[in-house]
């Protein structure tokens, strides 16, 4: 099983800030890698995919770096609304997908 | 509107049986992947299970396999969740993802449904 290990757990930003999350994979994912933003009492919606390719209706804010076992999501300028649950995911060995443990984004 | 609507869930005593649905719509089904993704009171997401378009590859996390049984009917645009032998620990809301590209399993999830709450307990 491929472990997926996100930190900080808890990032404390100002609105207006930049942000920067961290995602790490304990093998080789290859691009296969997707973040999701989850706000309370909401299904998650996917962010990025591919590493690096915004979702359809995502803000440029957001932006994915990254490949293999390192991977960084990024908002550039902090809006009142993104303060939620960031998880990464990878989909690159199957049959077993994967989760990180999330990290939360809140206001400073 | 592309839309994904859970139901099946509820109260099951350890040990018994529960079967999820997912009803699809606005989107061609049998050309997209399907999985299920749980997420215990207070706690991160796990995925559960996936099938392929024409249910030729099919996955399970370890915490689930041969106890849990995915399934689909593209006729009904339909996606299945059988679940036996139930525990405390498989209490969860439990979502119903598609694959965010055609014909391959090897996807992100782009649509999710706003899940049905399956609680363990005796």
């Amino acid at each position: 099983e491929i472990v997926m290990t996100q930190s900080p757990a808890t990032l404390s930003v100002s609105p207006g800030e930049r942000a920067t999350l961290s995602c790490r994979a304990s093998q080789s994912v290859s691009s296969n890698l997707a973040w999701y933003q989850q706000k309370p009492g909401q299904a998650p919606r996917l962010l990025i995919y591919g590493a690096s390719t915004r979702a359809t209706g995502i803000p440029a804010r957001f932006s994915g770096s990254g490949s293999g076992t390192e991977f960084t999501l990024t908002i550039s300028s902090l809006q009142s609304e993104d303060f939620a649950v960031y998880y990464c995911q990878q989909y690159n060995n199957w049959p077993l997908y994967t989760f990180g443990q999330g990290t939360k984004l809140e206001i400073k | 509107e592309v839309q994904l609507v859970e139901s099946g869930g509820g109260l099951v005593q350890p040990g018994r049986s529960l079967r999820l649905s997912c009803a699809a719509s606005g989107f061609t089904f049998d050309d997209y992947a399907m999985h299920w993704v749980r997420q215990a009171p207070g706690k991160g997401l796990e995925w559960v299970s996936g099938i392929s378009w024409n249910s030729g590859s099919i996955g399970y996390a370890d915490s689930v396999k041969g106890r849990f049984t995915i399934s689909r009917d593209n006729a009904k645009n339909s996606l299945y969740l059988q679940m036996n032998s139930l525990r405390a620990e498989d209490t969860a809301l439990y979502y119903c993802a598609k694959g965010s590209e055609m014909a391959t399993i090897t996807t992100a999830f782009d649509i999710w449904g706003q899940g049905t709450m399956v609680t363990v307990s005796s």
